[in-house]
């Protein structure tokens, strides 16, 4: 058990330059999930992937933000046109099954966007 | 939709005082809960869950929490604090219909005192 790996784990870029993020969940989990986090907050969830399948996506993620999985293993997370808002750790988790399955995270990502 | 309230934002103890952490959550089917822990710059660490059963789990470095449905609360204890312990602390809670998505607590910050 690799646990859930994260890639880069930090990035700075100017605003407006568009950034990709790489995760890679525990191998046999079926579910990812990616979730946004700020200084002094939880973690918010951005959304989630079932296998290949995108099943569920937060208001907080708007159009410049995509995510992949297309072979249903590691997944991308992409920002085109960065803001000074994104600036943020962002985490990917995964985990077998439903919610009645615990959650594993990797050790996030730090975008710093200035 | 579920939400968890963490009602305090940071906690200062003593070593090895007894520890509370407060959670209280909504959501309308029987909740999955969790505890999971923050070290600065990191991912989040599982303490420990609840699913169903015993409404006292335990979980690792000596926490236990205790499900109260007529509260709707799941506050975390520790009966003696280490300085180790200073971290971030999450409450979350997943559903168990529906998206399967876990909601976050906004945290509570302890500082451990020698």
């Amino acid at each position: 058990d690799t646990g859930v790996s994260q890639d880069p784990r930090h990035k700075i870029t100017k605003r407006g330059q568009n950034v990709t993020f790489r995760c890679d969940p525990i191998s046999e989990h079926n579910r990812l999930y990616w979730y946004r986090q700020t200084l002094g907050q939880g973690p918010e969830f951005l959304t989630y992937f079932q296998n290949e399948a995108q099943l569920e996506k937060s208001r907080l993620l708007s159009d410049r933000f995509s995510a992949e999985r297309p072979k249903g293993s590691f997944s991308t997370l992409e920002i085109q046109r960065t803001e000074q808002g994104d600036s943020a750790m962002y985490l990917c988790a995964s985990s077998v099954g439903g919610s009645g399955n615990t959650i594993y995270f990797g050790e996030g990502s730090w975008l710093t966007v200035v | 939709a579920q939400s968890v309230t963490q009602p305090d934002i940071h906690i200062t103890v003593s070593e090895g005082a007894s520890l509370e952490l407060r959670c209280n959550y909504s959501y309308g089917a029987t909740p999955y809960l969790f505890w999971y822990v923050q070290s600065p710059g990191q991912g989040l660490q599982l303490l420990l869950k609840y699913f169903s059963g015993d409404t006292l789990v335990q979980g690792i470095k000596g926490f236990e929490a205790e499900f109260k449905r007529s509260q709707s609360s799941f506050n975390l204890r520790k009966p003696s604090v280490h300085w180790s312990d200073a971290a971030e602390y999450f409450c979350a809670v997943g559903a168990s219909t529906g998206g399967f998505k876990t909601i976050f607590g906004a945290g509570t910050r302890l500082f451990v005192k020698a």
